[in-house]
């Protein structure tokens, strides 16, 4: 299986300031059709994963702004431009490409 | 507006087997592969089976092959997941998910199965 490596594992961030969170793969993750299927989720405390990124940089239908992805192939990071209090949670970084899909260890955001 | 509403999770006994089901509203169900994927307690996300759009072909982890066998009824927009010879590592919440690996985008809320004796 493709192992995913986030880091950090834990981020404290004070309100108002960037945070940025990086995820690597253990192979491409550039898939057969030309695609590169890593996902962005956040999943805030007691709810389930909202996705927020799909295909390394496309943000989801109400995502705020302030939220961005990039990378490629291996190596792909998630910028918060100025971390608000309702961005408290975990993010997961996931990959689409192989089967079975796999998902990072989470990166805990926290406000300081 | 999309909705996936779990239900059937609960207490069984290792050995033991429960049927999740998953209502699906808010979007042609038919037209969508479906997956489950769960989060072991304070643990992280691990994707479990997928189902492709008229039920013909379906994938699982390796850790659950030949245990859990995943079904849709696309006539009551609904996805189910039979589980058979539970073990304690299988203890999870369990979401239902739109899409495959590769588009998932909505989950559920999530039904929390425990195996314990």
């Amino acid at each position: 299986d493709v192992v995913m490596t986030q880091s950090p594992l834990s981020l404290p961030v004070t309100l108002g300031q960037p945070a940025s969170i990086s995820c690597r793969s253990s192979q491409s993750l550039v898939y057969s059709d030309g695609d590169t299927y890593l996902n962005w989720f956040q999943q805030r405390p007691g709810q389930s994963p909202r996705r927020l990124i799909y295909k390394v940089s496309n943000r989801d239908s109400g995502v705020p702004d302030r939220f961005s992805g990039s990378g490629s192939v291996t190596d792909f990071t998630l910028k918060i431009s100025r971390v608000e209090a309702e961005d408290v949670g975990v993010y997961y970084c996931m990959q689409g490409t192989h089967w079975p899909a796999t998902f990072g260890q989470g990166t805990k955001v926290e406000i300081k | 507006e999309v909705q996936l509403v779990e239900s059937g999770g609960g207490l069984v006994q290792p050995g033991g087997s429960l049927r999740l089901s998953c209502a699906a509203s808010g979007f042609r169900f038919s037209s969508y592969w479906m997956s489950w994927a769960r989060q072991a307690p304070g643990k992280g996300l691990e994707w479990v089976a997928n189902i492709k759009e008229d039920g013909s072909e379906k994938y699982y982890v390796d850790s659950v092959k030949g245990r859990f066998s995943m079904l849709r009824d696309n006539a009551k927009n609904s996805l189910y997941l039979q589980m058979n010879s539970l073990r304690a590592e299988d203890t999870a919440v369990y979401y239902c998910v739109r899409g495959g690996e590769r588009g998932s985008d909505y989950w559920g809320q999530g039904t929390l199965v425990t195996v314990s004796s």
